[in-house]
C-alpha cells in the first residue's frame, strides 16, 4: 500500500550541486504536484504536472526544473543549489476528472544546501 | 486570489481539553474545503473535507462545517488527545475546470497536548 513514494528522505548538498528528488505514485492518479514547505509559511506551490507529458509553473518556480518521466513519475531538479532552497520537499498526487479529490502526500525530502 | 488564512499557533492544550482552530477563505466561485494533518516527520494526510455549503465533515472525531455565509471552515473536536499533536491545515479547491492547479493552504497551526 505505498501510496506516494519520494526519495532520497534527506540529503545534504553544497551551493552550486546538482539533485534530482524522486515521486511514484501507485494509485493511478493523473495529476502531480511539487511543493516545498518552509516555517511559517505553509506549502507552496513549485510545479505540477496535469497529466504525463505536461507541467506546469506553480508559485515558486525559480531555481528548478520538473519531469513527467510517464504516469506514475514526476521528478524535481535543482540544477545550482542555492540556501535559499533549503527546505522541505513533498511531492503529490490526485485523481482528477472526480469532483473535487484531495491530494495524496508522500512523507517529504528534507534538504539542506550548505 | 484565493487565500485561506489559518488562526496561528502554536496551540497547546491539556488532554481532553476542547478544541477549536480557526480557518477562514477567500475563493471565487464555489470551493471544496479540507483539513489535512502533519503528524512529525510525515506528510500531509486529509483528516476531513465537505463539498459545498452546510455540509460537515468529521473524521476521528474531528469536525468542521462549512458556512458560506462567514467564509469559514473551522477545526473542532471535543476532547483532545496527546495522539493528536500535529500540524493542522486548512486548504481550498475549487471544481475542476481542466486545470489541475486547485489547493490552495493555509500556512498551517500546530497543535501540542500535553498529558
Amino acid at each position: 500500500n505505498a501510496g506516494v513514494t519520494q526519495t532520497p528522505k534527506f540529503q545534504v548538498l553544497k551551493t552550486g550541486q546538482s539533485m534530482t528528488l524522486q515521486c511514484a505514485q501507485d494509485m493511478n492518479h493523473n495529476s502531480m504536484y511539487w511543493y516545498r514547505q518552509d516555517p511559517g509559511m505553509g506549502l507552496r506551490l513549485i510545479y505540477y504536472s496535469a497529466s504525463e507529458g505536461t507541467t506546469d509553473k506553480g508559485e515558486v518556480p525559480n531555481g528548478y526544473n520538473v519531469s513527467r518521466l510517464n504516469k506514475r513519475e514526476f521528478s524535481l531538479r535543482l540544477e545550482s543549489a542555492a540556501p535559499s532552497q533549503t527546505s522541505v520537499y513533498f511531492c503529490a498526487s490526485r485523481l482528477t476528472g472526480l469532483h473535487n479529490q484531495p491530494q495524496h502526500f508522500g512523507d517529504g525530502t528534507r534538504l539542506s544546501i550548505l | 486570489g484565493d487565500s485561506v488564512t489559518q488562526m496561528e499557533g502554536p496551540v497547546t492544550l491539556s488532554e481532553e481539553a476542547f478544541l477549536t482552530i480557526n480557518c477562514t477563505y477567500t475563493a471565487t466561485g464555489y470551493p471544496s474545503l479540507f483539513w489535512y494533518v502533519q503528524y512529525p516527520g510525515e506528510g500531509l494526510q486529509l483528516l476531513l473535507k465537505a463539498t459545498k455549503a452546510d455540509d460537515k465533515g468529521s473524521n476521528k472525531g474531528f469536525e468542521a462545517t462549512y458556512r458560506k455565509e462567514t467564509t469559514s471552515f473551522h477545526l473542532e473536536k471535543g476532547s483532545v488527545q496527546v495522539s493528536d499533536s500535529a500540524v493542522y491545515f486548512c486548504a481550498l479547491s475549487l471544481p475542476d475546470s481542466g486545470s489541475a492547479r486547485q489547493l490552495t493552504f493555509g500556512s498551517g497551526t500546530q497543535l501540542t497536548v500535553l498529558p
